[in-house]
């Protein structure tokens, strides 16, 4: 596709649910990262891809959180038992290059209220 | 393990004037990238400018400007010529060949008409 894409755009869950949060990437791009932002806050790193392999989890919180990706293509971001904390925008990015050396391409984010 | 500080939170500017915004940061990989995203309310985050660290040269994508000061660890972009289209989040973000990149918390800045 032209850019990043995230869906859905917002969602809103009840405490104790599971939700799914999809990206599909810029096709062609290996790499794809996932970052958490809490409001008016910076970025937080979640999980990093190279292809269908995840090289770098370090930044899952617990392990409620976990991701998968199908090839260089579309990857889902899970979230069990949800709880307020997990409220924020998730933001999915991708890159060309492996290294992410020459910047990432964002998409607009899920914005997840939990309540 | 990196660190990237951003130590104002919010700036403002007068339309048409310039502004500095700053960014500190810390590594001890020789080999890096520097980069400054824009995130303004429609919370599309977009790359404005890139700087590799071997290089001296200062980048400069049109109305932006970095000064990078590489012994000082010292990242700024400058915005001359400030447009109201230019209000937004800016973060800096550093990359060291590892995959990810570290961001700073952001500044906020708004320009005034």
């Amino acid at each position: 596709g032209a850019g990043v894409s995230q869906s859905p755009s917002n969602k809103v869950t009840e405490k104790g649910k599971d939700v799914e949060l999809r990206c599909d990437p810029i096709s062609g791009h290996t790499a794809l990262y996932w970052y958490r932002q809490r409001l008016g806050q910076g970025l937080e790193f979640l999980i990093y891809f190279q292809g269908n392999s995840a090289p770098d989890k370090s930044g899952l919180p617990s392990d409620r959180f976990s991701a998968e990706r199908t090839g260089e293509s579309v990857s889902t971001l899970t979230i069990q038992r949800t709880q307020q904390e997990d409220s924020a925008v998730y933001l999915c990015a991708s890159s060309l290059v492996r290294t992410g050396n020459y910047g990432y391409t964002f998409g607009s984010g899920t914005r997840l209220t939990v309540v | 393990a990196q660190t990237v500080t951003q130590s104002q939170p919010e700036m403002s500017v007068q339309e048409a004037e310039t502004v500095t915004l700053s960014c500190t940061y810390d590594t001890s990989e020789s080999n890096y990238y520097l980069f400054w995203y824009k995130q303004p309310p429609s919370r599309q985050m977009i790359l404005v400018i890139r700087q590799e660290a071997y290089k001296q040269q200062n980048a400069t994508e049109n109305r932006f400007s970095v000064n990078f000061q590489k012994a000082a660890k010292s990242f700024s972009l400058k915005i001359s010529d400030s447009q109201l289209g230019d209000t937004a989040m800016y973060f800096c973000a550093l990359n060291t060949n590892a995959g990810k990149s570290t961001f700073g918390d952001g500044t906020t800045l708004t320009v005034k008409p």
